[in-house]
């Protein structure tokens, strides 16, 4: 068990730049999610994946985020144009689908400053 | 949406046993109640998961009620890498993920 592994862990980008994170979820989960989170706030769900079918977004994913699983292993989550309120740490996590509630385990992020 | 409801901070002494008490009031018959630990610039880490009464593993216990309206997450003989904050959880991830709800969390800071 490698644990989840996300890239870049930092990334400082103009506004109305497009940014790419990637993620590599534990090697058997099926299920992956992304979750922003601000400083001194929890994390907040932004969207979820079993596979490669994004099965939930959240309202807060605006058209300018989107986020792609495409075999159903690593995920990408894109922002274009990005704006200041961008500026958060983007999480990423991934876990079994067995059982009632599998736990999430999550990396440790890629934080985006937006200048 | 079973929101939680914590402290937002507290304190305690190296040594001491801490609990930490979370209310759920609106928990629904299938949502499980799991507890994260997060550092400094590091993800959520699971600490312990009960559906009623009293889970216990190497790092914490976990109590709750038969209402299951509220839980308390126990930690003993805390040491200063305890100092982080912990987030209590309530839903399913078997009903989808929009309802795995962190809030704000409890930040602990563990006194030497």
């Amino acid at each position: 068990d490698t644990g989840v592994s996300q890239d870049p862990r930092h990334k400082i980008t103009k506004r109305g730049q497009n940014v790419t994170f990637r993620c590599d979820p534990i090697s058997e989960h099926n299920r992956l999610y992304w979750y922003r989170q601000t400083l001194g706030q929890g994390p907040e769900f932004l969207t979820y994946f079993q596979n490669e079918a994004q099965l939930e977004k959240s309202r807060l994913l605006s058209d300018r985020f989107s986020a792609e699983r495409p075999k159903g292993s690593f995920s990408t989550l894109e922002i274009q144009r990005t704006e200041q309120g961008d500026s958060a740490m983007y999480l990423c996590a991934s876990s079994l689908a067995v059982g009632v509630n599998s736990p999430l385990h999550f990396g440790n992020g890629t934080r985006l400053t937006v200048t | 949406l079973a929101k939680t409801t914590q402290p937002i901070s507290m304190d305690s002494y190296e040594g001491q046993e801490v609990n930490i008490t979370c209310s759920h009031n609106n928990i629904a018959t299938n949502d499980y109640i799991t507890w994260y630990q997060q550092f400094p610039s590091q993800g959520p880490r699971f600490i312990i998961q009960g559906y009623k009464t009293k889970v216990t593993n190497e790092v914490a216990s976990l109590f709750i009620p038969a209402d299951r309206k509220s839980s308390t997450l126990s930690l003993p003989r805390v040491s200063l890498s305890d100092t982080a904050v912990y987030y209590c959880l309530v839903g399913a991830t078997q009903t989808g993920a929009n309802n795995l709800f962190f809030g704000t969390g409890t930040r602990l800071t563990v006194i030497p």
